[in-house]
């Protein structure tokens, strides 16, 4: 089975710190995700990575950047905190060779910037 | 913008009757997928169905999908308490990669 880890499940911050939040995947799926997920605004794309130091910005990419050194791990990087970055962050990796359009999610960080 | 919308927004039934949810989109599209999230966690796979198919099953879930109305339904019978969950359609990838998801269907099985 495709196991997603994100590395913490819940992360409390202030605002003005600089976060991270990790993503690895065991199955060296090519492609990878980040989401935030907000009640009544659904999944929406932050930015993904094709393959290892590639990435590109999804449809909120401002106040984000991300990280591919190696495969299986993408990473989020909140330069500074803001409050109205307050959300729920899901991972996700998928192999375009595989299992196609299928997307394997982690169990999601809820962040709160205080 | 999104383009799957889910329809109810929320649905509250018995244990062991059927549940139906619906998904329409606006553009054309490869493949149209299904994705359960339970509350906290994240989500997970539940059934693709390509353009070219009507009609899918896996175990107790039924999709089908009508590309002249632009529309897909997922059926789940004979729910379970267990079902309990947000349920997601999603259009897009291919070359393109990205998936975009609707705001999802809030069901809740009574025991």
């Amino acid at each position: 089975d495709v196991k997603v880890t994100q590395s913490s499940r819940y992360l409390v911050k202030r605002t003005g710190e600089k976060v991270f939040l990790e993503c690895v995947q065991d199955m060296d799926h090519e492609n990878m995700f980040w989401y935030r997920q907000d009640p009544g605004l659904g999944l929406r794309l932050i930015y993904f990575s094709y393959d290892v130091k590639m990435k590109e910005k999804g449809d909120i990419p401002e106040g984000y950047s991300v990280s591919r050194e190696k495969k299986e791990r993408f990473s989020l990087i909140l330069e500074s905190a803001s409050t109205n970055q307050t959300s729920m962050y899901l991972c996700a990796s998928r192999d375009p060779q595989g299992a196609g359009d299928i997307q394997y999610f982690g169990a999601g960080t809820r962040l709160s910037v205080l | 913008s999104q383009q799957g919308e889910e329809d109810p927004q929320a649905l509250s039934i018995q244990e062991g009757e059927n549940a139906t949810m619906n998904c329409s989109y606006k553009t054309s599209i490869n493949n149209l997928q299904w994705y359960r999230q339970n509350s906290g966690r994240g989500l997970v796979h539940l059934i693709l169905i390509r353009s070219n198919e009507r009609e899918k099953h896996s175990g107790r879930l039924r999709v089908t999908l009508d590309t002249s109305k632009k529309s897909s339904s997922l059926l789940i019978t004979a729910s379970r308490a267990a079902d309990t969950a947000s349920y997601f359609c999603a259009t897009g990838g291919g070359s393109n990669y990205k998936l975009t998801f609707g705001k999802g269907t809030l069901l809740t099985v009574n025991p």
